[in-house]
């Protein structure tokens, strides 16, 4: 089975703009986990999807969002962005997102100048 | 709300040497405890993982036993290899209404010289 993808793996943005990641889930899986990894704040949790709806969120301000849709691929945007806001983004999966193993994809690093 | 903690690293050993990282944690109900590794550049891997009060979870030589009168989870492994060096993160899954979400230690970085 292929794992979790996600990308873009890299991206460089300025202040002020916005972004989009995307993150495939493994086949079968309907939960979609999204985390912000810094070296400051370490693994923090934004939210996750199961069958397009978010179920759960994490305390980041409304400038990040998310959606998933009907094949389980799930995207976040981040808009307006902020220099604190560069870091490592991490979309994980799981079946069915109730305490079971999730499993990582690579990650996509985003940098804002 | 529920917490995770990891002793303080970094950790610096030579090949062979026995290893302990240790993770404590606070929780509601009963959790299900994981240790995941991340090499350079990439994403987490699961290393092992317990669900439930004296479970001892196993991978690669590396264990962990949940031991819920100590609320720990700490990792060993008897003989390191260079390979190893890695980041190393306890995280715990309170399940119930926490959907997806994992909480996570802040990270051992351990580092194996030949």
């Amino acid at each position: 089975k292929a794992g979790v993808t996600q990308t873009p793996r890299y991206l460089i943005k300025t202040r002020g703009q916005q972004v989009t990641l995307s993150c495939s889930p493994i086949s079968g899986h309907r939960s979609v986990s999204w985390y912000q990894q810094t070296p400051g704040q370490g693994l923090q949790f934004l939210f996750e999807y199961f069958s397009e709806t978010q179920r759960n969120k994490g305390n980041f301000p409304g400038r990040f969002s998310g959606r998933q849709f009907s094949n389980s691929r799930s995207e976040m945007n981040v808009s307006t962005l902020e220099l604190g806001d560069s870091a490592l983004y991490l979309c994980a999966s799981g079946i069915q997102g109730k305490g079971e193993t999730q499993y990582f994809g690579p990650g996509t690093r985003l940098l804002v100048l | 709300g529920d917490s995770v903690t990891q002793m303080e690293g970094p950790v610096t050993l030579s090949e062979e040497a026995f290893l302990t990282i240790n993770c404590t944690y606070t929780a509601t109900g009963y959790p299900s405890l994981f240790w995941y590794v991340q090499y350079p550049g990439e994403g987490l891997q699961l290393l092992l993982k317990a669900t439930k009060a004296d479970d001892k979870g196993s991978n690669k030589g590396f264990e962990a036993t949940y031991r819920k009168e100590t609320t720990s989870f700490h990792l060993e492994k008897g003989s390191v290899q260079v390979s190893d060096s890695a980041v190393y993160f306890c995280a715990l899954s309170a399940g119930g209404t926490s959907y997806g979400k994992l909480t996570f230690g802040q990270g051992t970085i351990l580092t194996v010289h030949p």
